[in-house]
C-alpha cells in the first residue's frame, strides 16, 4: 500500500481563530484528496474532494467558507478551520488516491478541539 | 444516493469464536466495497476490499468478506477472533468514477468486543 501522513494529530485552538490540517502522500502522486469528519462514536462523513490544481468539491451541507481545502500540488492538501467554534471539535480525517492505485489511503486522523 | 447500513451498533464475542459483522448496501450499480477497522482515537486500516471478480475476498488478519448481489451485503467474517481484534469495524462503499473510488459512504459502525 502507500502512505499518507496527516498532521499534526492534535491540535487545541481558542474560538475565533484557524487552523491547518496537512495531508501528504508521502510516495505516491496523491491526484484525487478526500477528507472526512468523524463526531465521536459516530461513522465517518466524506466533507469535500479535491482534485490536484482544482476547486474542491464540497458535500451537500458543508460550509466551504468555514472548511477551505487547498490541494496545490500531488503531494499535499490542507484544510483550514477558519474561525473555530467549540462545534467545530472533531477527528478529521483524509485520504488520498493516485499512483494507479484503485482506492484511496487514509491518514492518521487529526483531532481538533476548539476551547 | 447510496448508502450503507450495520445493523450491529455492539458485538460481543468470545475470543476463539468465530465472528460475522453485517453490512448491507445501497447502490445502483455494482459498487467498490471496503472493510476498515479503527482502533480508538486512530485512522483507518483497510481489512479488504472488493471492485469485481471473486465474491469471496480475503483481506489481512485472517478476515474474509462474500460480496452477494442478490441480498446487496458485504459481510465480514473471521474464523477465530483475538482479544486484538477488539475494535471499531466500518463497511463502506464507494462510486467507481473510471480513475478509481469516489469519496467513500461508510456505515456507522459496529463495536466489536472481545470477551476473555
Amino acid at each position: 500500500g502507500a502512505v499518507v501522513s496527516q498532521h499534526p494529530s492534535r491540535v487545541i485552538c481558542k474560538s475565533g481563530t484557524s487552523v491547518k490540517i496537512e495531508c501528504r502522500s508521502l510516495d505516491f502522486q496523491a491526484t484525487t484528496m478526500f477528507w472526512y469528519r468523524q463526531f465521536p462514536k459516530k461513522s465517518l462523513m466524506l466533507m469535500a474532494t479535491s482534485n490536484e490544481g482544482s476547486k474542491a468539491t464540497y458535500e451537500q451541507g458543508v460550509e466551504k467558507d468555514k472548511f477551505l481545502i487547498n490541494h496545490a500540488s500531488l503531494t499535499l492538501s490542507t484544510l483550514t478551520v477558519t474561525s473555530a467554534h467549540p462545534e467545530d471539535s472533531s477527528f478529521y480525517i483524509c485520504s488520498a488516491r493516485g499512483g494507479g492505485f484503485t482506492e484511496a489511503f487514509f491518514g492518521q486522523g487529526t483531532r481538533l478541539t476548539v476551547v | 444516493a447510496q448508502s450503507v447500513t450495520q445493523p450491529d451498533i455492539h458485538i460481543t464475542v468470545s475470543e476463539g469464536a468465530s465472528l460475522e459483522l453485517r453490512c448491507n448496501y445501497s447502490y445502483g450499480a455494482t459498487p467498490y466495497l471496503f472493510w476498515y477497522v479503527q482502533s480508538p482515537g486512530q485512522g483507518l486500516q483497510l481489512l479488504l476490499k472488493y471492485f469485481s471478480g471473486d465474491t469471496l475476498v480475503q483481506g489481512i488478519k485472517g478476515f474474509e468478506a462474500e460480496f452477494k448481489r442478490s441480498q446487496s451485503s458485504f459481510n465480514l467474517r473471521k474464523p477465530s477472533v483475538h482479544w486484538s481484534d477488539a475494535a471499531e469495524y466500518f463497511c463502506a462503499v464507494g462510486h467507481n468514477s473510471g480513475g478509481g473510488a469516489d469519496g467513500l459512504t461508510f456505515g456507522k459502525g459496529t463495536h466489536l468486543i472481545i470477551q476473555p
